[in-house]
């Protein structure tokens, strides 16, 4: 079964401090991974999209990796920042076929 | 250049009553897709228009749901009878390219209408 699972489900950190989220997915055969960004009441915006042969890529203070042997990834931010409170989805794509959503990570960054 | 626009925002309903939704997508943009959220779970998919033509519907929950667009610009989500289950969020997308293929398209998703069944 197709399934994205994200660690934490929720994560409180300090302004400034920098965090990682977690990204673990049984999605087959793999097309593209996603990071979205989604604040309270508005749609998810993209922030990253992965296709197999990359491991990494960067958005301003966001980070993405991608282990596909492990099929993992993570999502860094450097840096926070008060706007950076949202829930962060990670979503895959299978080859010929739409998206599965993971539940999200709900971020709140605290002055 | 404007975004992906939804209207209603916001729509109560009482059960057995039929509401439509409506998406603008992004212009150009040939792909549009709908999602909904309820309460608590994650986003899941429920169809995938490219231009005019129904190119993915299997996440589309029973055939209380239609979806029509016509002319390949704007789409319509059509829930009759409404049931108290379809409360959630519903949310479009659009985007250019197909999502696979290796072409890395972004897709823009509007702010959702918040349908509530009573």
């Amino acid at each position: 079964k197709n399934q994205v699972e994200q660690s934490p489900q929720s994560l409180i950190i300090l302004e400034g401090k920098n965090c990682t989220l977690q990204c673990n997915y049984t999605v087959s055969p793999f097309s593209n991974l996603r990071w979205y960004k989604q604040d309270t009441g508005r749609g998810p915006v993209s922030l990253t999209i992965m296709t197999f042969s990359e491991n990494t890529k960067s958005n301003g203070r966001y980070t993405a990796t991608l282990d596909a042997d492990t099929k993992q990834s993570s999502l860094h931010i450097t840096a926070s920042q008060l706007s950076d409170s949202a829930s962060y989805i990670c979503v895959v794509s299978a080859r010929g076929q739409n998206f599965v959503f993971g539940p999200g990570t709900r971020l709140s960054v605290l002055p | 250049e404007a975004g992906v626009t939804q209207f209603p925002s916001h729509s109560v309903i009482e059960k057995g009553q039929t509401v439509t939704l409506r998406c603008d997508p992004i212009s150009g943009h040939d792909n549009l897709y709908w999602y909904r959220r309820v309460m608590g779970k994650e986003i899941k998919f429920l169809l995938h228009f490219v231009k005019e033509s129904k190119q993915d519907e299997s996440g589309m929950p029973n055939n209380r749901f239609l979806a029509e667009r016509t002319g390949g610009t704007y789409s319509t989500l059509k829930v009759q009878p409404a049931e108290l289950e379809d409360s959630g969020v519903y949310f479009c997308a659009s985007s250019q390219d197909l999502p696979w293929g290796g072409a890395q398209e972004t897709q823009y998703f509007g702010p959702g209408t918040r349908l509530l069944v009573l």
